[in-house]
């Protein structure tokens, strides 16, 4: 059985600090990984990808891959109120399909 | 550029009746996956279409049914309602070069009492 977990939190985080979201995942041959924003009520928004080892940044927003340990991140520098949301973490199996995490709860207090 | 359209946005249906989900990929986009959501949980797989063919199949009863059409939108069917079908259903897209790129519809909020 496949898995990626995640804590569920909520994770709070003052405003102006960094987030850090953890995920790992159980099948060693997963090459493609990827983080998703959900707003309560709301759909799924791709907001990062990453299919190397190493970081990968995007305006605030850095994914780190480590694949020997099995666990990608979502860094989060200079958190807003709006970032408020829950983060799922998904990872591409050899079928083209996503498993998901059942995602973290992130607080920004401002 | 339009994204991924579901329709109808919400829907109220009675135990054991029938309910048809439609959904219309990026402009582009080949692929179309089918996913439940329940409240807390992340989304779980249903089904995916690739070019009209089903590609992937979830762990879900043969009440669960899709196709894809010949312009790529995409069915959902569930038959024999179930109180437990109640569910955030999304439909997401992806293209040819980058299939694990799934980018999601609003989604269809079903309720089943």
């Amino acid at each position: 059985q496949k898995e990626v977990e995640q804590n569920s939190g909520p994770l709070s985080v003052p405003e102006g600090a960094i987030a850090s979201l953890n995920c790992t995942y159980s099948d060693r041959g997963s090459q493609s990984f990827f983080w998703y924003r959900q707003y309560s009520g709301k759909s799924p928004e791709l907001i990062m990808f990453i299919y190397s080892n190493g970081d990968k940044e995007d305006g605030r927003f850095t994914a780190q891959l480590n694949k020997a340990s099995q666990y990608v991140s979502l860094l989060i520098r200079d958190s807003q109120p709006s970032d408020s949301a829950t983060y799922l973490c998904a990872v591409g199996d050899s079928n083209y399909q996503l498993i998901w995490g059942a995602g973290t709860k992130l607080i920004i207090k401002p | 550029d339009a994204g991924v359209t579901q329709s109808p946005t919400h829907l109220i249906k009675t135990r054991g009746q029938q309910v048809t989900l439609r959904c219309s990929p990026i402009s582009g986009h080949k692929s179309v996956s089918w996913y439940q959501q329940v409240l807390g949980q992340g989304p779980q797989f249903i089904f995916q279409y690739y070019e009209k063919e089903e590609r992937g199949r979830g762990n879900f009863p043969d009440r669960f049914s899709a196709r894809q059409f010949p312009n790529y939108s995409s069915e959902l069917n569930v038959n024999a309602l179930l109180l437990g079908d109640s569910a955030l259903y999304l439909c997401a897209s992806s293209s040819v070069q980058s299939s694990y790129e799934q980018y999601f519809g609003p989604g269809t909020r079903l309720t089943v009492t």
